[in-house]
């Protein structure tokens, strides 16, 4: 059974201070997909990471797909309230089914 | 209306009640999903259909019957459901079905079902 577990579940910090949420699996995946869900509403796509040891930023967001494509990472550099909201990853594996994590909880608190 | 949307957004059910929730993409996309979300717990695939044909039915109770008319709507017919069944009942759509590294699921708000 493929998994990819996510860490922190649950993160609550002070507006402005810097986080790293991650995603580990054993398993390696084609590519791999960030979303975040604000309550009340569906996950909304973030970012595709594809190549080992990519590197994308989107704003203050910046992800990293492992050189070995089987983890990743979601630095957020002077998190806001806005950017609370559960953040998911989910990979896409050799069947392209989309392997997905539990999740962090971010809350970001002014 | 754009992207995707389900009604009810807020459902709330007997054991012995018959309901369904209705899913619509207005993005003109191939591939529909119905996914069970509950708490601390990865999203469970449900359905899968690719040009309204069902292509995936991972192991779910006979209880929970799907339908989809066309490509462009979904249905998911609930009867005689279990507590633990309640949960948010997400709805996706995609441009296909997988075989793309890029290929991105839109999700609708879904539905909040509550089953007493």
């Amino acid at each position: 059974t493929q998994l990819l577990e996510q860490s922190p579940q649950f993160l609550s910090i002070q507006e402005g201070e810097n986080l790293t949420v991650y995603c580990n699996s054993s398993s390696v995946f084609s590519s791999l997909q960030w979303y975040r869900q604000e309550p009340g509403e569906g996950p909304v796509l973030l970012v595709t990471v594809v190549t080992g040891g990519e590197v994308k930023k989107l704003k203050r967001l910046t992800f990293q797909f492992g050189d070995a494509r089987k983890d990743s990472s979601l630095h957020i550099t002077a998190a806001q309230p806005g950017d609370t909201g559960l953040y998911l990853c989910a990979g896409l594996d050799s069947n392209y089914q989309l392997i997905w994590g539990a999740g962090t909880k971010l809350i970001i608190k002014p | 209306e754009t992207g995707v949307t389900q009604t009810p957004r807020h459902l709330v059910m007997g054991m012995t009640n018959k309901k369904s929730l209705k899913c619509e993409q207005h993005l003109g996309h191939n591939a529909m999903y119905w996914y069970k979300q509950s708490a601390k717990k990865p999203l469970e695939l449900m359905f899968v259909y690719n040009f309204k044909e069902q292509t995936e039915n991972n192991s779910v109770p006979s209880r929970f019957s799907p339908e989809c008319p066309n490509s462009s709507h979904l249905f998911l017919h609930l009867h005689t459901l279990q507590p633990e069944d309640s949960a948010l009942y997400l709805c996706a759509s995609s441009p296909n079905l997988a075989g793309a590294v890029y290929n991105e699921q839109f999700f609708g708000p879904g539905t909040r079902l509550t089953v007493l």
